[in-house]
């Protein structure tokens, strides 16, 4: 069965630091990868896709990265910042038109 | 530019009772997906659709049913609805899923007594 897997369910980290959020997957044979960021009481924004060619991406702060042979995936925060605060979601496309979700990392910044 | 537009946001149901959730997308996009999300389970796909007059299967189908009958457009239905419905219900839409992102709604918060 094609799953994906977010630990620690939660993470606290004090503002300025810098982070990495975890996602790991069962099949290496994938289309891409996304990161999702969801607010409380909102839908999912997309942060970064990785394609199965690529090994990172960037946007601003966030570099998502991927390594499909140890079925791994990274998102790291650089100089975290309260507003950062949200739930993040690892997804999978693993080639099937539709997308495998983690249950997802509830990221507190501590002022 | 209006995105994904879910509607309604919330409802309260009977037991039995049936009820349509609406999704609209502007961006021309050829997929669209319903999910529903749960505490501890994530987001569990129920259908989908590839373009326009489709539908498929997801991972949760059961006592759900969806309509694409204009591109713009996809409906979800809930026949005779039960407390195991009660959830938070997401649409999203998308072009090509091999190198595009999923646009997601904000959501509809259904509850069934």
């Amino acid at each position: 069965k094609q799953e994906v897997t977010q630990i620690p369910a939660a993470l606290s980290v004090p503002e300025g630091e810098n982070l990495v959020l975890n996602c790991s997957f069962t099949d290496s044979a994938i289309y891409n990868l996304q990161w999702f960021r969801q607010d409380p009481g909102k839908g999912l924004t997309s942060l970064l896709l990785i394609q199965s060619s690529q090994r990172e991406q960037t946007s601003g702060r966030l570099n998502a990265s991927l390594d499909k042979s140890s079925g791994r995936s990274t998102l790291y925060i650089a100089a975290s910042q309260p507003g950062d605060s949200a739930t993040y979601l690892c997804a999978v496309n693993f080639g099937n038109e539709k997308l495998t979700f983690g249950t997802g990392t509830r990221l507190t910044i501590i002022p | 530019n209006a995105g994904v537009t879910q509607t309604p946001k919330f409802r309260v149901l009977k037991t039995g009772q049936s009820m349509t959730l609406l999704c609209a997308q502007d961006m021309n996009h050829e997929y669209m997906y319903w999910y529903r999300q749960d505490p501890g389970m994530g987001l569990r796909l129920i259908h989908y659709s590839v373009g326009e007059g489709t539908t498929a299967k997801g991972e949760v189908p059961d006592g759900y049913n969806v309509s694409r009958l204009k591109k713009q457009n996809f409906l979800l239905g809930l026949e005779s609805a039960a407390p195991s419905q009660t959830s938070v219900y997401f649409c999203a839409s998308s072009y090509w899923p091999e190198n595009q992102p999923q646009h997601f709604g904000d959501g509809t918060r259904l509850s069934i007594l």
